[in-house]
Formats: C-alpha cells, sequence, structure tokens
C-alpha cells in the first residue's frame, strides 16, 4: 500500500476557480516535494519543502502556491486555473540519509 | 538549460535480451544518480541508485553503471521481462538526494 496518499487522480475543472492538491504521507519524512510532468518530458520542481513553516520555489516558475503546517501534509493551491495549468502534478517526500524520493500516485489536472 | 538528458525516448528490446538505457548529465555538482520506473497513471517508483564513489551498483536483474569522465549512467537490465515495460527516468542530485533532477525519460517496451 502507498506510503504517501494524494488527491484527487483525476481533476477537469473550469477556468479561474480555485483548487487544492493534497498531498499527505504517513513516513514522518521531513523532506516533501511537488514536481510537475508534461508527457514525454522530465520531471520539473515546482516548490519543495525541508520542513514545517518551510517552503520554498522550485526551478520551475509556478503560479501555484504551497503550504507546509504539519508535517506530514503538503498541499499545492491553485488560486485561478488555467489551461495552461493543465499537467500532471506528482508529490513526493524523503528523509535526509536514505536514497531516493518515494512518489504519491499523481493528479492529473485538465482546466477547460 | 537541460541538466539531465535521456537521448532516447523509447526503447524495444525482445523478452530476455539486454536492455540498456542511457542518460548523461552536465552538472559536476551532482553526486548521486538515482533511476525511477513510472507505469501509466501512477507515481514513479525507485529502482536502483549510485553514489559517485562508486562505478557500479547491481541490484538482481538491474545494474547501474556511472562514467563520472564522461558525465554517464546508464541501467542495465537482463533478462528483460514484459513487466519491464514501462517509462524509466534518470535523476541526479547532490548526496542526500535532495532536490533531484529529472531526465525526459525513456519508454521501454519488451516484447515477447
Amino acid at each position: 500500500e502507498a506510503d504517501i496518499y494524494q488527491t484527487p487522480r483525476y481533476l477537469v475543472i473550469g477556468t479561474g476557480k480555485k483548487i487544492t492538491l493534497e498531498c499527505s504521507q504517513t513516513m514522518g519524512h521531513d523532506k516533501m516535494y511537488w514536481y510537475q510532468q508534461d508527457p514525454g518530458m522530465e520531471l520539473h520542481l515546482i516548490h519543495y519543502s525541508y520542513g514545517v513553516n518551510s517552503t520554498e520555489k522550485g526551478d520551475l516558475s509556478s503560479e501555484s502556491t504551497v503550504s507546509r503546517i504539519r508535517t506530514e501534509h503538503f498541499p499545492l493551491t491553485l488560486e485561478s486555473a488555467r489551461p495552461s495549468h493543465t499537467s500532471q502534478y506528482l508529490c513526493a517526500s524523503s528523509q535526509l540519509g536514505q536514497g531516493g524520493y518515494t512518489f504519491g500516485s499523481g493528479t492529473r489536472l485538465t482546466v477547460v | 538549460d537541460q541538466q539531465v538528458k535521456q537521448n532516447s525516448p523509447s526503447l524495444s528490446v525482445q523478452e530476455g535480451r539486454i536492455s540498456i538505457l542511457n542518460c548523461d548529465y552536465t552538472n559536476s555538482m551532482f553526486d548521486y544518480f538515482l533511476w525511477y520506473k513510472k507505469y501509466p497513471a501512477e507515481g514513479p517508483t525507485f529502482l536502483i541508485s549510485i553514489s559517485s564513489i562508486k562505478d557500479k551498483n547491481e541490484d538482481g536483474r538491474f545494474t547501474v553503471f556511472l562514467n563520472k569522465s564522461a558525465k554517464h549512467l546508464s541501467l542495465h537490465i537482463v533478462p528483460s521481462q514484459p513487466g519491464d515495460s514501462a517509462v524509466y527516468f534518470c535523476a541526479a542530485g547532490p548526496q542526500g538526494a535532495q532536490k533531484l533532477v529529472f531526465g525526459q525519460g525513456t519508454r521501454l517496451t519488451i516484447n515477447p
């Protein structure tokens, strides 16, 4: 069973709507990440957090925002969705000293 | 500027033969390298990693080779099985695997 959960798995939403993509992990990992991936393209880091109340923007500019109020929860919010936000959003977590990330199943967002 | 490149978008291999997936990187600061496997509609799953102090790491049918002077790594799968059909992502980052940079992925198809 997955140790990191993303909801919803799929979302189709109209332009201008506010949405929040949920990500929770049960492993007690300090570090959490949001990546954005378009088909056939690399994963781009858009946000990361190294602990509670710590958030940073990633290498790819994004209009989304994140919060980290609890260790296990790292939601991503789009205040006003646009068709250019259509993509797959992947949440991941890791612990320093342990190899690699654990990824969630992703949210495929379509903005119409 | 793409720091991690997988130049083959797809690869087709006969079942039982060896699959070789390649990855090049440009950042000399990278010293930890990973391969992830991704099935459709799922998040990537960690496969195997290698630190820059090694040039080879094996785990069952999977072997990763690192050539630091050429800034090149490869993943060998032998023998290839139908369940290996997936998209494989190469990733790199500093020791501790924080803020990983991903390649575009290679879609591997194993033919019976």
